[in-house]
């Protein structure tokens, strides 16, 4: 069975400063998709961006991006110029490439922002 | 669209009642989940449907839980009898098929307190 692992319960940083969280993750499987949703305090999972696994390129959203190592099963996240909107819990996620087919998510990183 | 529905937003109820969670998916996706969210056991997938067939509900955690999608734009989660451990926020999210848009669109959870 695939799982997704979050090595940090909480992260902090500065604001206007540069945070990584990182993920690793475990499958078999060599096409999948990757993501991280954010979590703020309002509960709404909000998708801050994908990596499919077949890309080498790094995908990159304004401020976010990923470092994504395929042999090292390793997707981290970056956010640069953290602002305190940044603010929430972040889950990584996997999901099998194939059909209908489940996210499984990590047990989620806290990251505070401090002014 | 409106999104992923989920009612109610909150629900409080006693031991040994039964509670009906409600849920509309996006319009035209096909596949819609069930998670539970704790502190202790983070995103956990209950049941996850395609084309309003139950694919995957491993993750029930008793029989006490069922779930049910009687047509593509409805679908339900009952607890009965509740429990003070079936405390928790539960999301329900919806998905395209895989190829047209790889992520999954969450609502903005009910979160249910058994008392």
């Amino acid at each position: 069975a695939q799982t997704v692992t979050q090595s940090q319960p909480e992260m902090s940083v500065q604001e206007a400063e540069t945070v990584t969280l990182s993920c690793t993750y475990d499958t078999s499987e060599s096409d999948y998709y990757l993501f991280w949703y954010k979590q703020p305090p309002s509960r709404q999972m909000i998708l801050v961006i994908r990596q499919e696994a077949y890309k080498q390129q790094n995908a990159t959203e304004n401020r976010f991006s990923v470092n994504f190592q395929k042999a090292a099963k390793s997707f981290s996240l970056k956010i640069s110029d953290s602002q305190l909107g940044d603010a929430a819990m972040y889950f990584c996620a996997y999901r099998r490439q194939g059909g209908s087919e489940k996210l499984v998510f990590g047990k989620g990183t806290k990251l505070t922002v401090n002014p | 669209d409106a999104g992923v529905i989920q009612s109610p937003r909150h629900e409080v109820t006693e031991m040994g009642q039964e509670v009906t969670l409600r849920c509309k998916p996006i319009s035209g996706h096909n596949s819609l989940f069930w998670y539970r969210q704790t502190m202790m056991r983070g995103l956990e997938l209950l049941i996850y449907f395609n084309n309003n067939v139950p694919i995957d509900d491993s993750g029930m955690p008793e029989d006490r839980f069922s779930a049910k999608m009687p047509n593509a734009s409805f679908s339900t989660l009952k607890i009965q009898p509740s429990e003070p451990r079936d405390s928790a926020v539960y999301f329900c999210a919806s998905s395209p098929m895989l190829g047209v848009s790889t992520e999954a669109f969450f609502g903005q959870g009910t979160r249910l307190t058994v008392v």
